[in-house]
């Protein structure tokens, strides 16, 4: 069975450290993986995607990484800000289109 | 939320009422999707359209049903709501030529009593 598994559950920070979440996956075959935010009471919002030729990707002070050999992936967030407080979700696409979801990792920022 | 509204966005209901959710696009977008989410775990697909009166069941589609007469508008039905359906739905959308880029809605928080 296709999972996804994130850690840590929860954490907390202060504004401005950096922060890294980890996302491990069994999905096959592999297609792409994704980090979504979702901030309370919204829907998830795509941050990056990245196929299996790519180790690394970046939007803004969010960078991915993904080592396919390992079937791991991280999301790191630098200098964090208050806005960053959501819940982050890594999923996974297999070749047929199903995507597989994580149960996400919620970050608190605080000041 | 791309051009996806979701009603209503709060109900409360009773055990054994039938309730019936509603997604709606402006996006032109031919795959719908329902979600569930849930503490503790991951958004697990309830049901799909990749058409109109096209749908199909996805993981946790027991006690659901889904209905799609035009391409705009999703709607999901708990036939007999029960308390394990209380949650947050989310509906989500992707186009043909990305099928993978799902983009959701603001979902639907539903408090089965």
């Amino acid at each position: 069975k296709n999972q996804v598994e994130q850690s840590p559950q929860s954490l907390i920070i202060l504004e401005g450290k950096n922060c890294t979440l980890q996302c491990n996956y069994t999905v096959s075959p592999f297609s792409n993986l994704r980090w979504y935010k979702q901030d309370t009471g919204r829907g998830p919002v795509s941050l990056t995607i990245m196929t299996f030729s790519e180790n690394t990707k970046s939007n803004g002070r969010y960078t991915a990484t993904l080592d396919a050999d390992t079937k791991q992936s991280s999301l790191h967030i630098t200098a964090s800000q208050l806005s960053d407080s959501a819940s982050y979700i890594c999923v996974v696409s297999a070749d047929d289109y199903k995507l597989s979801f994580g149960a996400g990792t919620t970050v608190t920022v605080r000041a | 939320d791309a051009g996806i509204t979701q009603s209503p966005r709060h109900k409360v209901t009773e055990t054994g009422t039938p309730v019936t959710l509603r997604c709606h696009q402006t996006e032109n977008h031919r795959y719908m999707y329902w979600y569930r989410q849930d503490p503790g775990h991951g958004l697990r697909l309830i049901h799909y359209s990749y058409g109109v009166k096209d749908t199909d069941k996805g993981e946790v589609s027991d006690g659901y049903s889904v209905s799609r007469s035009k391409t705009e508008d999703f709607l999901l039905t708990l036939e007999s709501a029960t308390s394990s359906q209380t949650s947050v739905y989310f509906c989500a959308i992707s186009g043909l030529a990305d099928q993978e880029t799902q983009y959701f809605g603001p979902g639907t928080r539903l408090l089965v009593l």
